[in-house]
């Protein structure tokens, strides 16, 4: 199946910075998809991508969709302490076919 | 909208017995539904995809005499972990998609299942 490589693991960053992270794959997608995953909960869906070159934001939250379809970034501006948890990304062939996750980006933010 | 529920969100069994997990989608029609592993601090594993009226199509590697899922109506799919040992404790995750609907998945809560 297709394999999803998250960068970085883990990052631990004071309030106020900005974040990245991003996925590639050795698959193309058709979509990319950020979720946020909060202690004990299910993800929760950020950002859907769905165009090669397509730049997405949602408040501070912006992720493209990489050109060649086999990967895409998330950037958190201005951090706070509510963006703590696990960003995970995955990509999906078509609108009934299943997710692959990425390995997870372990958010924690310093007040 | 878009809202998927998971029920219990916490269970806890002794070794030997099994377990029934819910999953509903409680504002819209769910074709698809999704199983999900994921163990501490680690990505979620599909386990398994439901179609609503046939048989779960299982991951390599997911034994479907285990996991037994079924997916009965167009709002519910339920996952039974049968004969369950430590090993199983875990934390499942079902979503959920109505066919044509854009915004990828919408998940449930997660079950903590523990195992003792």
């Amino acid at each position: 199946g297709q394999q999803l490589n998250q960068s970085p693991q883990s990052m631990f960053i004071q309030e106020g910075e900005d974040v990245s992270m991003n996925c590639t794959s050795s698959s193309i997608f058709n979509t990319w998809l950020w979720y946020k995953q909060d202690p004990g909960e299910g993800p929760v869906l950020l950002i859907a991508l769905y165009k090669a070159g397509e730049l997405t934001s949602n408040g501070r939250l912006t992720a493209q969709f990489g050109i060649t379809r086999k990967d895409s970034f998330l950037n958190i501006s201005a951090s706070i302490p509510s963006d703590v948890g696990i960003y995970f990304c995955a990509g999906q062939l078509g609108n009934n076919n299943d997710m692959r996750f990425g390995a997870g980006t372990r958010l924690t933010v310093k007040p | 909208g878009a809202v998927v529920s998971q029920h219990p969100s916490r269970v806890i069994c002794k070794s030997g017995t099994s377990v029934k997990i819910e999953c509903r989608s409680l504002d819209f029609q769910a074709t698809t539904m999704f199983w999900y592993r994921q163990f501490p601090k680690k990505s979620l594993m599909l386990m398994a995809t439901s179609n609503e009226g046939s048989k779960a199509t299982y991951e390599q590697g997911v034994e479907k005499d285990k996991f037994l899922i079924n997916h009965a109506s167009l709002t519910l799919s339920t996952l039974t972990v049968t004969s369950a040992h430590p090993e199983d404790s875990s934390f499942y995750i079902c979503s959920a998609t109505l066919s044509g609907l854009r915004y990828g998945y919408t998940f449930g809560s997660g079950t903590r299942l523990t195992v003792v």
